[in-house]
């Protein structure tokens, strides 16, 4: 399968914990997304990478969260000190134009 | 305001309706436009493009009006598989290079026999 994956899937945590999140975009793909969504909303945009550098991050995107992409290949996305309100479904996207973007399957977090 | 706004929905059509979708966005500097489509449990996937001279795929006719900032989504000939949620997503670019994509909340279309 060449499409976009993330890993992992699932991820239950408890409040106050840090959790990471991967990414492996389409290989030649060197535009990353990292969105997030909630049940009956749109996808929320987090932050782009082109290459290896972050060149836009989201102003709603807390301290608490911090994304990767160091070498230009997966991304990793931190969430620290997880909160309640953190729950939610993780989407990262991969496109090699401004036009179409592929998405993975995302990971579903649930903080308890 | 929210940035992109779209028809709360559901909507519920027989086969065979043809069904329009509006969207808004607050955005001047918006300049890429977009309908994806969501099913449900599942990752969102491209539908088309939105030019400003209008395009059109198949059975799928995405309109852009830029001065009154309006997209419109037409579906002629409704089936059973185009129920999903519909998104419209902008985009903005910036100087330097940042791009930032805005989806709207999405309408649900159910397609009834």
């Amino acid at each position: 399968d060449t499409g976009v994956s993330q890993n992992p899937r699932h991820k239950i945590t408890k409040r106050g914990q840090n959790v990471t999140f991967r990414c492996d975009p389409i290989s030649e793909h060197n535009r990353l997304y990292w969105y997030r969504q909630t049940l009956g909303q749109g996808p929320e945009f987090l932050t782009y990478f082109q290459n290896e550098a972050q060149l836009e991050k989201s102003r709603l995107l807390s301290d608490r969260f911090s994304a990767e992409r160091p070498k230009g290949s997966f991304s990793t996305l931190e969430i620290q000190r997880t909160e309640q309100g953190d729950s939610a479904m993780y989407l990262c996207a991969s496109s090699r134009t401004e036009v179409e973007q592929y998405f993975g399957p995302g990971t579903r977090l649930t903080v308890t | 305001r929210k940035e992109v706004e779209q028809d709360p929905g559901p909507f519920n059509v027989p086969e065979g309706a043809t069904v329009a979708f509006n969207c808004t966005y607050s955005n001047s500097a918006s300049q890429s436009f977009f309908w994806y489509r969501q099913d449900c449990r599942k990752e969102p996937k491209l539908l088309m493009s939105v030019y400003s001279s209008g395009n059109e795929d198949g059975r799928f006719t995405a309109q852009l009006n830029r001065a009154s900032q309006y997209i419109s989504l037409l579906i002629r000939d409704s089936k059973l598989s185009d129920s999903a949620t519909y998104l419209c997503v902008v985009n903005i670019s910036s100087p330097a290079g940042g791009q930032n994509f805005v989806f709207g909340p999405g309408t649900r279309l159910s397609v009834l026999p």
